[in-house]
């Protein structure tokens, strides 16, 4: 159960879009449609910002979209503001009961 | 809406055998989700540690099975984690959580609480 590969890092400027790729296997990401993202601002809790690959929570802004594509995933963040620099976590169920997260990727707004 | 919180020892020696408790707060234990815990160490990324259904049905990471247990009880709205053997390694925020089933990524978190191995 290895973890779900993710970028250290991205960046755009304010208003732009940025994608960030979530890559796991046939056995996670690729084999069920329970992929989560999550939002952790410094010294916080994880905030779930998508569920079940692309469904956003009540209160979730729509800039925060979600997709999938055989085994790698995507968060979309579209009209990049301040506030949306944070770090960003993916998760997957991984089958039999269990559940695997990426490495995180910082997202940083220029 | 739920929320959890998260206690636990803060410092704890090595080879000790540490015990959390997250206490749920709306009645909810009993309903039909799954409660788990993830821990983070500090810099680090997230690891899913494991799961428990009201009934006591219990899910661990295979990499951590050995050393840990998750146990609850429903009378006290609250679950529990024991990781047994701990070392330096097992320094983290310890955030406990809400699923809809083992494994499933979770949609609640608790605040988290910071457990130190350290002589």
């Amino acid at each position: 159960q290895s973890a779900l590969t993710q970028p250290p890092s991205a960046s755009g400027s304010p208003g732009q879009s940025v994608t960030i790729s979530c890559t796991g296997t046939s056995s996670d990401v690729g084999g069920y449609n329970y992929v989560s993202w999550y939002q952790q601002y410094p010294g916080k809790a994880p905030k779930l910002i998508i569920y079940e690959v692309s469904k956003r929570p009540s209160g979730v802004p729509d800039r925060f979209s979600g997709s999938k594509s055989g085994n790698t995933a995507s968060l979309t963040v579209s009209g990049l503001q301040a506030e949306d620099e944070a770090d960003y976590y993916c998760s997957s169920y991984a089958g039999s009961n269990k559940g695997v997260f990426g490495g995180g990727t910082k997202l940083t707004v220029l | 809406q739920v929320q959890l919180q998260e206690s636990g020892p803060g410092l704890v020696k090595p080879s000790e055998t540490p015990s959390l408790t997250c206490t749920v707060s709306d009645n909810s234990i009993s309903s039909a989700y799954y409660w788990g815990w993830i821990r983070q160490p500090p810099g680090k990324g997230l690891e899913w540690i494991g799961s428990i259904y009201y009934s006591g049905s219990t899910y661990y990471n295979p990499s951590l099975k050995s050393r840990v247990t998750i146990s609850v009880d429903t009378s006290k709205n609250q679950f529990s984690l024991k990781v047994s053997s701990v070392t330096a390694a097992d320094t983290a925020v310890y955030y406990c959580a809400r699923a809809k089933g083992p494994g499933i990524p979770p949609d609640y978190w608790g605040q988290g609480t910071l457990v130190t191995v350290s002589s």
